[in-house]
């Protein structure tokens, strides 16, 4: 069975620093998608960025980037400049294998972006 | 602009009744899913849709059916609402494509006394 671990309940960080949160993922399947999604005090689900298992590279969308390191089963959300809006609970998520479109999803990190 | 809708954003309902949960999207997906939102358990699905007439269970289904009778519309009910039901709840949509992103509706808050 798949599992999504995000061991960082909630995180702060200062305005303008570099801030990582945790994501580690287990699964038997060889092909598999890795996610990221942002959720505002507001409530709404936005998509952050994707890796794919077979992606040779870092995957990158502007301020965030996606530290993979598929031996360790981790894929590590990095967000550069914080910027007071980045508050928010923040998703790791995997889908489910090949032709399986379902997301497993972690419990959260929260981030708070101190001025 | 993609866009996932949901009947409601807050519902209040008693214990025994039942409940539908109604999610539209207007995007030509053909995959959506429905997942609840706990405090502490993140997302958990509780059944999807791949087509028309289809329908898979998820993690946790039970105490729950699904309907899907047209492509963009994607329903939640609860055959009889009880309190361990009171969430938060998610719909989503996804193409089918390679990287195949879930496009979020708002959520329903759903209480049921």
């Amino acid at each position: 069975a798949q599992k999504i671990t995000q061991t960082q309940p909630g995180m702060f960080v200062q305005e303008k620093e570099a801030v990582t949160l945790d994501c580690t993922y287990d699964t038997s399947d060889p092909s598999y998608g890795l996610f990221w999604y942002k959720q505002p005090s507001s409530g709404e689900m936005i998509f952050l960025i994707y890796q794919g298992s077979y992606d040779q590279q870092n995957a990158t969308e502007g301020r965030y980037s996606l530290n993979f390191q598929k031996a360790r089963k981790s894929a590590n959300l990095v967000i550069s400049a914080s910027q007071l809006g980045d508050s928010a609970m923040y998703f790791c998520a995997m889908r489910r294998g090949t032709g399986r479109r379902a997301l497993t999803f972690g419990s959260g990190t929260r981030l708070q972006v101190q001025p | 602009d993609v866009k996932v809708t949901q009947s409601s954003r807050y519902l209040v309902k008693r214990t025994g009744e039942k409940v539908f949960l109604e999610c539209v999207q207007d995007m030509d997906h053909e995959n959506m899913f429905w997942y609840r939102q706990d405090p502490g358990l993140g997302l958990r699905l509780i059944y999807f849709s791949y087509d028309v007439k289809m329908k898979e269970k998820g993690d946790i289904p039970e105490g729950y059916s699904v309907s899907r009778e047209k492509k963009e519309r994607f329903s939640l009910i609860l055959e009889s609402a009880s309190t361990n039901q009171t969430s938060m709840y998610l719909c989503a949509s996804s193409p089918g494509q390679v990287v195949d992103e879930q496009f979020f509706g708002p959520g329903t808050r759903l209480t049921v006394l």
